[in-house]
């Protein structure tokens, strides 16, 4: 069973930089079926796409975030990772990993989220 | 890019059925057919209803059903419950090799 799980400081300084990880297990990073990817959600708000990796490192980003965002993928721990530099409480949210079939829009897996903070 | 337009409320009584839209531009969900709808209870991670306009996953009940005109997308849900009570987001895949989610719905169950 694909289980997928974010990891990260829950709390980050205006103007510094989040960085989130987020580790697969039960299924492998490296399959071609896959693009994995983050959502966000501001406390009370909606979801927003924010970025999809795929495991030979092509990257997708969302046109507002594109300027401060980066992904990786480490196919040896089975992990992929965000980071958004310049942060401002514009960014506190809920941050999802997740998981989306290729040639579809079908995202059939989710992290539990975690919440990041951004506050002096 | 715009968020997709959704209404951000719709309520129905038990069994009755409600349909939620979601309305974009030829950009995004009148040129795929890649609109995605998930179903979020509070304080949980969102779970999808209904993938690429109309298919609806394994264990997910068939009174969701999905379908697609233009430029809008909508998901119908028959037969309401109570567990249906949740937010719902409607997501399109768009031109620029992005995706893009709508407001989000909140349906109520009367």
């Amino acid at each position: 069973q694909l289980q997928l799980q974010e990891s990260g400081p829950g709390l980050v300084k205006p103007s510094e930089t989040l960085s989130l990880t987020c580790t697969v297990s039960g299924g492998s990073i490296s399959s071609s079926s896959y693009y994995w990817g983050w959502v966000r959600q501001p406390p009370g708000k909606g979801l927003e796409w924010i970025a999809n990796i795929y495991y030979t490192g092509s990257t997708y980003y969302s046109p507002s975030l594109k300027s401060r965002l980066s992904l990786s993928v480490d196919t040896s721990k089975n992990q992929f990772s965000l980071i958004l530099s310049s942060v401002t409480a514009a960014d506190t949210a809920v941050y999802y990993c997740a998981r989306r079939q290729s040639g579809s829009g079908y995202i059939d897996s989710w992290g539990q989220g975690t919440l990041v903070t951004v506050s002096s | 890019q715009s968020a997709l337009t959704q209404p951000a409320s719709v309520s129905g009584s038990p069994g009755q059925s409600i349909t939620i839209s979601c309305t974009g531009t030829s950009s995004d969900v009148g040129a795929y057919n890649y609109v995605s709808w998930f179903q979020q209870h509070p304080g949980k991670a969102p779970t999808v209803v209904i993938y690429d306009v109309s298919t609806r996953p394994s264990g997910v009940s068939d009174r969701f059903s999905g379908s697609k005109s233009g430029n809008t997308a909508s998901l119908t849900v028959s037969g309401l419950q109570a567990e249906d009570e949740a937010d719902y987001y409607c997501m399109s895949y768009t031109r620029i090799s992005a995706w893009v989610f709508g407001g989000g719905t909140k349906l109520t169950v009367l």
